[in-house]
């Protein structure tokens, strides 16, 4: 069964500081794997996909099939990144799988 | 464009009591979707359509019914609303087929079922 794990909740960090949203997958194909984020008030955005291999805001995630994982970093995090981020695994017809999700809060 | 919109925005129902959630795209994207969003469980799908005239179960379809009539309107039903169906639904629409194409969410709409 398809699954993804985002086993952090909240990740707090000052400004400045790098960060890493972790995040694990369980799939038996070859996965298309995304990021999503909601800012406050907001609605839920696609931030980066990993077929594109960009970066995004600062934001870059690489695919390791080996561990199964698509972590989130950025290397100075801002105050304006503080919003809910939501690691996602599409099938083969295109339905997303979320975690649980990660709030990362950038203190100044 | 208005992108995915979502109607209403909020609503409190009574237990028993039914109603149908909207959403409209203007997009012309094949794909939509119903998600639910609850506190430490993520989103989770409940029906999703692949074009007009289709629809499917997610991983979490009892209670809810769905119709895509339309291609740009997706509808989502809640017969007899329970306690349980407290959530905020999120309607979501994406062009087609594979390759990682982005899904677009509407605002949400916030359900209180009392």
């Amino acid at each position: 069964a398809q699954r993804v794990t985002q086993p952090e909740k909240l990740l707090s960090v000052f400004k400045g500081a790098p960060v890493e949203l972790k995040c694990n997958y369980s799939y038996s194909g070859s996965p298309e794997l995304f990021w999503y984020v909601q800012y406050s008030r907001q609605r839920l955005q696609l931030l980066l996909r990993h077929i594109s291999r960009e970066s995004i805001k600062g934001f870059t995630a690489d695919l390791n099939k080996g561990e199964t994982s698509f972590h989130l970093k950025k290397p100075f995090a801002q105050e304006e990144d503080s919003a809910m981020y939501y690691c996602a695994l599409s099938d083969d017809f295109q339905k997303l799988v979320f975690g649980t999700g990660t709030r990362l809060l950038v203190s100044p | 464009n208005a992108g995915v919109t979502q109607t209403p925005k909020f609503r409190v129902l009574k237990t028993g009591q039914s109603m149908t959630l909207l959403c409209a795209q203007d997009m012309n994207h094949e794909y939509m979707y119903w998600y639910r969003q609850d506190p430490g469980m993520g989103l989770r799908l409940i029906h999703y359509s692949v074009g007009e005239g289709t629809t499917a179960k997610g991983e979490v379809p009892d209670g809810y019914n769905v119709s895509r009539l339309k291609k740009q309107n997706f509808l989502l039903g809640l017969e007899s609303a329970a306690p349980s169906q407290t959530s905020v639904y999120f309607c979501a629409s994406s062009y087609d087929g594979r390759g990682g194409y982005e899904q677009y969410f509407g605002p949400g709409t916030r359900l209180t079922v009392t």
